[in-house]
């Protein structure tokens, strides 16, 4: 069956610091894709990156960075430099290519930052 | 902004009624999906409609049914309505019916059922 576990509920930094967000999945397919999104208090779900099974090259995106090991079902996140502005929950999620599974996301419970100043 | 539109925003009613969101996705995608949120169940995947067809069903309640338009917008229609489906409803949309795009969200229809 497919899961994704973000193991950290809550996690407070200050400002600054660099913080990384743990995404551990499960799936029996071979093909799949792993997603972030962000959810900061306003409410709406940010997309922030796709990967596919085939890519393990890791990808960095100005202070945001991403470190996907197959060998581990791990697809981390890591915030350099945090802001302020970073604060929000971020949500890993799974989605199979297979044909009766459509699109759908698996989302992990969500990992809660808080960057103080 | 994604580009994906719900209405209405907020949405106050008691239990036993009958509520309908409505979803327009972005322009040029024909999927659309339809999660919940909830403090106890998290984000969960309800139904995806592709190009006016059901593609994908999820954990959706039989009191909650849903369909997508010949302009691609989509209704969830949500009946007799009890406490626990007070919850942040999130329409998606994304250019094809598989896993391989990414999905953009809409802003979500908190519903708040009393």
């Amino acid at each position: 069956a497919q899961k994704v576990t973000q193991a950290q509920t809550e996690i407070s930094v200050v400002e600054k610091e660099d913080v990384t967000l743990d995404c551990v999945y499960e799936t029996r397919d071979t093909t799949y894709y792993l997603f972030w999104y962000k959810q900061p208090p306003s409410g709406e779900l940010v997309f922030l990156i796709r990967r596919n099974s085939f890519d393990e090259q890791n990808e960095i995106s100005g202070r945001y960075s991403w470190n996907f090991q197959k060998s581990t079902s791990s697809f981390n996140f890591t915030i350099t430099a945090s802001q302020v502005v970073d604060s929000a929950v971020y949500f890993c999620a799974l989605s199979e290519d297979l044909y009766n599974q459509g699109g759908k996301l698996i989302f992990g419970q969500g990992t809660e930052l808080s960057v103080k100043p | 902004d994604s580009g994906v539109t719900q209405t209405p925003k907020h949405l106050i009613t008691a239990t036993g009624q009958r509520v309908t969101l409505r979803c327009s996705p972005r322009s040029g995608d024909l999927s659309v999906y339809w999660y919940q949120q909830s403090l106890d169940q998290g984000l969960q995947f309800l139904i995806q409609y592709y190009n006016g067809e059901e593609r994908a069903k999820g954990n959706i309640l039989e009191r909650f049914s849903a369909q997508q338009f010949p302009d691609l917008h989509s209704e969830l229609n949500l009946s007799s309505l009890e406490l626990g489906d007070s919850a942040l409803y999130f329409c998606a949309s994304s250019p094809r019916s598989m896993g391989s795009a990414e999905q953009y969200f809409g802003p979500g229809t908190r519903l708040t059922v009393t």
